[in-house]
């Protein structure tokens, strides 16, 4: 089956530095690559997706690339502020539709320093 | 539009006892999915839904845990009888049939066996 690796499983960042997340995954099937955002006792939200048939994907300050080739992917915040501070989770999945089961990575816990 | 909802968000049993959680879809959502995270580690997949049907139970530990979704709408997992390492965070999300969103999740349950 799939199997997702994680990194950092922490990372602090100074306020207005960029943060980056990156993750690993191992079934060449998959082509659907949420990345989640866990705010303190609050559900997991979707905060961006990617698809394979997409290289990278812009969102204000996030981002998301995909590497197909090597199997890899990442999630850049850029101009972090404290409302970034949160655990976030990759996941991925071998349907475009996003109505399969994830396979998520162990999380990042992100924390801005004001 | 009402959310992914959880009953009850904490539960504590003693070990030996059987606990019910309950998940409310978005309505209209066909597909359910439930989902667990044991402490610092990843979410990991128990079941998927597509309204009545259990279209993946590949996930669930054992058959101590039930998960059933009568009439389509909301489901529930029970679990009988609990042990220790059944402790975690339960989450339910839902999503549309057939189209390309992500899943919204609940909020979650923390069980805790003692």
């Amino acid at each position: 089956g799939e199997n997702v690796e994680q990194h950092p499983s922490t990372l602090s960042v100074q306020e207005g530095d960029s943060a980056v997340i990156k993750c690993t995954y191992s079934d060449s099937a998959s082509n659907y690559f949420p990345w989640y955002k866990q705010e303190l006792g609050k559900r997991p939200q979707l905060i961006i997706d990617i698809r394979s048939n997409v290289g990278e994907k812009k969102d204000q300050r996030i981002a998301v690339t995909l590497n197909k080739t090597a199997k890899h992917f990442s999630l850049h915040i850029t101009e972090t502020q404290p409302e970034d501070s949160a655990v976030y989770f990759c996941a991925a999945s071998p349907s475009n539709f996003g109505n399969e089961k994830l396979t998520f990575g162990t999380g990042t816990r992100l924390t801005i320093i004001p | 539009e009402a959310g992914v909802t959880q009953f009850p968000s904490h539960s504590v049993i003693e070990k030996g006892q059987t606990v019910t959680l309950r998940c409310d879809p978005i309505s209209g959502h066909d597909n359910l999915y439930w989902y667990r995270r044991v402490m610092g580690k990843e979410i990991k997949f128990l079941l998927h839904f597509v309204k009545e049907s259990k279209q993946d139970e590949s996930g669930m530990p054992n058959n101590r845990f039930l998960a059933e979704r009568t009439g389509g709408t909301y489901s529930t997992l029970k679990v009988q009888p609990a042990e220790l390492e059944d402790s975690g965070v339960y989450f339910c999300a839902s999503s549309p049939l057939g189209r390309q969103y992500g899943y919204t999740f609940g909020s979650g349950t923390r069980l805790t066996v003692v």
